[in-house]
């Protein structure tokens, strides 16, 4: 079955500075890929998507590219700011017979140093 | 709208104890989930319904059942509670694959710790 890959477990940055977090996933069926925030002791929240169709996607300080030759793909945060400071979730959607069934990363935990 | 409920918020059992958690929501998906969290392991699926009367395991299934008692509501029921199943668990709801949103909507959560 599938499989997603994230890393990394931790990361620190300073405010202003780029964030990136990369995941990687085994079926190569696999065609689409969100990305979850999660506050301390709140809901996990969609902040951006891409399909498998698309290479890159854009929102403002945040981007996910796709590398479906390599199966990774990777969130991009620009000029990060301390209310960034959360848990990153990836996920990909395997082909599970129209199934919107997603499989998580174990997460990354972001902190944004003032 | 007030999207994805759960009760309870939280909740202490003793091993072998049973316990039913609800989940409704108001969006009128036909896709409803039930995942638990465990620090370092993301989000795993226990179970699935993909519409009201049908219900299909996930990754982590053992220990659980489940009911879509109607198109708003899925329950997880622990029939025999394990300190194993000490997690916080999110119930999600969804539109199918193909519909033009496939964004999966979170409950705010219960915290269940079994002793």
């Amino acid at each position: 079955g599938e499989n997603v890959e994230q890393h990394p477990s931790t990361l620190s940055v300073q405010e202003g500075d780029s964030a990136v977090i990369k995941c990687t996933y085994s079926d190569s069926a696999s065609n689409y890929f969100p990305w979850y925030k999660q506050e301390l002791g709140k809901r996990p929240q969609l902040i951006i998507d891409i399909r498998s169709n698309v290479g890159e996607k854009k929102d403002q300080r945040i981007a996910v590219t796709l590398n479906k030759t390599a199966k990774h793909f990777s969130l991009h945060i620009t000029e990060t700011q301390p209310e960034d400071s959360a848990v990153y979730f990836c996920a990909a959607l395997p082909f599970s017979g129209g199934y919107n069934k997603l499989i998580f990363g174990a997460g990354t935990r972001l902190a944004v140093h003032p | 709208n007030a999207g994805v409920t759960q009760t309870p918020k939280f909740q202490v059992l003793k091993t072998g104890q049973s316990m039913t958690l609800q989940c409704a929501q108001d969006m009128n998906h036909n896709s409803m989930y039930w995942y638990r969290q465990d620090p370092g392991m993301g989000l795993r699926l226990i179970y699935y319904s993909a519409s009201e009367g049908t219900t299909d395991k996930g990754e982590v299934p053992n220990g659980y059942n489940v009911s879509r008692l109607n198109k708003r509501e899925f329950s997880l029921r622990l029939e025999s509670a394990a300190p194993s199943q000490t997690s916080v668990y999110f119930c999600a709801s969804s539109e199918e694959v193909g519909a033009p949103s496939w964004e999966q909507y979170f409950g705010p959560g219960t915290r269940l710790t079994v002793t």
